[in-house]
């Protein structure tokens, strides 16, 4: 049983089409961070939200933190090809040592 | 400032073999963790370390071991290699263990 769900699992889109990227959890997090990975690449770091219900802007991308801090969602606006790639969330369970829970991922394509 | 280095990127071993991967986290981080990447798994937490001492640890057996130096850089270590071993093993560092983490590019590893 995962215990942070992505969705969708996969999602194909055009160029300048809006999507939004779902993470869910029935669990709390001290904090969750959104990493994107490319192929044979290890997950870069796009965002870290920490208080509930926190919204972080970065460029076209909108990460927002639930208010329970059980889930968040990362919404692309006017996606770019660039932006193709597995998008991960992850949750910090403790506030004590680095020991993230990792979704499953949701692999974004973005047809020009 | 350079980023976290793993070598060596690519590995080929036969089973029952041991290996050893390598890890060199940003200068002036603390905390090195490392996780296992499958395709069915996906991102899997193995181990943190801080301070040349493991302060967390996932669920995995105890074939799979790690230790940190007094510079922090850190080694992680396989014994009796499985074909299930294969994996992409990421390193990923941070300052003190809680927040924002940094990947390394990874090292594929393949069991025949």
């Amino acid at each position: 049983t995962q215990l942070l769900e992505q969705s969708p699992q996969f999602l194909s889109i055009q160029e300048g089409e809006n999507l939004t990227v779902y993470c869910n959890s029935s669990s709390v997090f001290s904090s969750l961070q959104w990493y994107r990975q490319e192929p044979g690449e290890g997950p870069v770091l796009l965002v870290t939200v920490v208080t509930g219900g926190e919204v972080k802007k970065l460029k076209r991308l909108t990460f927002q933190f639930g208010d329970a801090r059980k889930d968040s969602s990362l919404h692309i606006t006017a996606a770019q090809p660039g932006d193709t790639g597995l998008y991960l969330c992850a949750g910090s369970l403790s506030n004590y040592g680095q020991n993230f829970v990792f979704g499953p991922g949701t692999r974004l394509s973005v047809l020009p | 400032k350079a980023g976290v280095t793993q070598t060596p990127r690519y590995l080929i071993k036969t089973r029952g073999q041991q290996v050893t991967l390598s890890c060199s986290p940003i200068s002036g981080h603390r905390s090195v963790s490392w996780y296992q990447q499958t395709p069915g798994q996906g991102l899997q937490f193995l181990f943190e370390y801080f301070s040349e001492t493991q302060r967390n640890k996932g669920n995995f057996p105890g074939r799979f071991s790690g230790r940190q130096f007094s510079n922090s850089r850190s080694e992680m270590n396989v014994s009796t290699l499985e074909l299930g071993d294969s994996a992409l093993y990421l390193c990923a560092s941070s300052l003190e263990g809680i927040g924002e983490a940094f990947f390394g590019q990874g090292t594929r590893l393949t069991v025949v």
